[in-house]
């Protein structure tokens, strides 16, 4: 079974702040995805980042696939109370190709 | 938006009841997935579906059990429901595997007394 580990678990930050979150694994992963859930929804997909080293913006949102294409970050520049959600990782591969997830960060940015 | 809909969206029942959720899509996506959502383990996959009548286990399947008689529905049985089994049930659609957008339902929140 492949696994994801993501962190921090939970964030809070004030309004205007920077912040990272880290997806990480000892497998390969053939893409990565980064999801956003709302309470009460089923999550949203943010970006797929397929190549090592790859690099993709999405407005504030950066986001980094690793070389060995094993981990990823989100970087989320000037944090709005908007951006308030869970962040989700999963990655395609394996046995069967799955999707497989993370455990997620809950991220809350305050006024 | 994705045409996935999962009914029922909230259900209480007993332990050891059976119970059916179900998932239907007007997209006419191949692959099908359950997955449940508890606090500290993310989403786990149920069993998925890669097709009409075929269907295959995920990493927490037991108890459970899924048919696909057409392509558009995806159905969820809990065989005689326990208290563990209380959680947040998403369905998934994708129209490929790999680098594919996983779009889901808005999920079945179930709670087993």
């Amino acid at each position: 079974t492949q696994l994801l580990e993501q962190s921090p678990q939970f964030l809070s930050i004030q309004e205007g702040e920077n912040l990272t979150v880290y997806c990480n694994s000892s497998s390969v992963f053939s893409s990565l995805q980064w999801y956003r859930q709302e309470p009460g929804e089923g999550p949203v997909l943010l970006v797929t980042v397929v190549t090592g080293g790859e690099v993709k913006k999405l407005k504030r949102l950066t986001f980094q696939f690793g070389d060995a294409r094993k981990d990823s970050s989100l970087h989320i520049t000037a944090a709005q109370p908007g951006d308030t959600g869970l962040y989700l990782c999963a990655g395609w591969g394996g046995s069967n190709y799955k999707l497989t997830f993370g455990k997620g960060t809950l991220l809350t940015v305050n006024p | 938006d994705a045409g996935i809909t999962q009914s029922p969206r909230h259900k209480v029942t007993e332990t050891g009841t059976p119970v059916t959720l179900r998932c239907h899509q007007t997209e006419n996506h191949r692959y099908m997935y359950w997955y449940r959502q508890d606090p500290g383990h993310g989403l786990r996959l149920i069993h998925y579906s890669y097709g009409v009548k075929d269907t295959d286990k995920g990493e927490v399947s037991d108890g459970y059990s899924v048919s696909r008689s057409k392509t558009e529905d995806f159905l969820l049985t809990l065989e005689s429901a326990t208290s563990s089994q209380t959680s947040v049930y998403f369905c998934a659609i994708t129209p490929f595997l790999g680098e594919s957008e996983a779009f889901f339902g808005q999920g079945t929140r179930l709670t087993v007394v």
